[in-house]
């Protein structure tokens, strides 16, 4: 089973439509992180949390919120979604303390808004 | 700005021809240098972590080096199974983790 798992891995929705993102690791990590890939451009960091408490902005959080369940679920949402979100998002774990660059990506959830 | 840049976009060898890949980077501090694989329909994989010009670190067929504007990750006698798109990514003061947009590498039999 791997370690950080990411449902639904595909979803079509439609222009306007709620869509949440969820993420559940086993790694026992503090830090979870919200990633959006598009092609020809570099991971973007949309969210990330350092402990259940802690929730902060990534460079691209405009049209995304996110919610810390658990020290193991990190779950993204699109509250309205529109066609530019079409992307592949992914859900990502590190360990230690304060920011690290060594992340543990789960598979992605690809993500069409039409 | 802090800006990585990756180079070849693509690059295509038949197997056992070595060659290298470039991350080219300027940031305002450098904490760390990171190497990822993805492969396609995957997440990204770590592969290794540089911190100081002159650093180097090897895994099976690879090797990554870091200067003080670069990163080389190089190949030798690659397989059909090293294909992938390989990643870096460039750890700033405060934090902050950039990545660049990738190569795709394609080896052949």
């Amino acid at each position: 089973d791997a370690d950080v798992t990411q449902t639904p891995r595909n979803r079509i929705t439609k222009t306007g439509k709620r869509i949440m993102l969820e993420c559940s690791q086993t790694k026992g990590h503090d830090r979870m992180y919200w990633y959006r890939q598009d092609p020809g451009l570099g991971l973007q960091l949309i969210y990330y949390s350092f402990d259940v408490k802690d929730i902060n902005k990534g460079e691209i959080s405009d049209g995304y919120s996110v919610s810390r369940q658990a020290q193991a679920k990190f779950s993204l949402s699109l509250e309205s979604a529109i066609p530019n979100q079409t992307a592949l998002y992914f859900c990502a774990t590190s360990p230690g303390q304060g920011h690290t660059g060594e992340l543990f990506f789960g598979e992605g959830s690809r993500l069409t808004v039409l | 700005e802090d800006q990585v840049t990756q180079s070849p976009e693509a690059l295509r060898l038949q197997e056992g021809e070595s060659s290298s890949l470039n991350c080219s980077y300027t940031v305002s501090g450098l904490r760390g240098l990171f190497w990822y694989r993805q492969d396609p329909g995957k997440g990204p994989e770590f592969l290794f972590t540089l911190y100081s010009a002159g650093e180097e670190k090897e895994k099976e067929r690879l090797k990554a080096t870091l200067t003080k504007k670069e990163s080389f990750l190089h190949i030798t006698a690659p397989k059909p199974e090293d294909s992938a798109t390989y990643l870096c990514a460039v750890q700033a003061n405060g934090g902050k983790l950039i990545f660049g947009q990738g190569t795709e590498l394609s080896v052949k039999p």
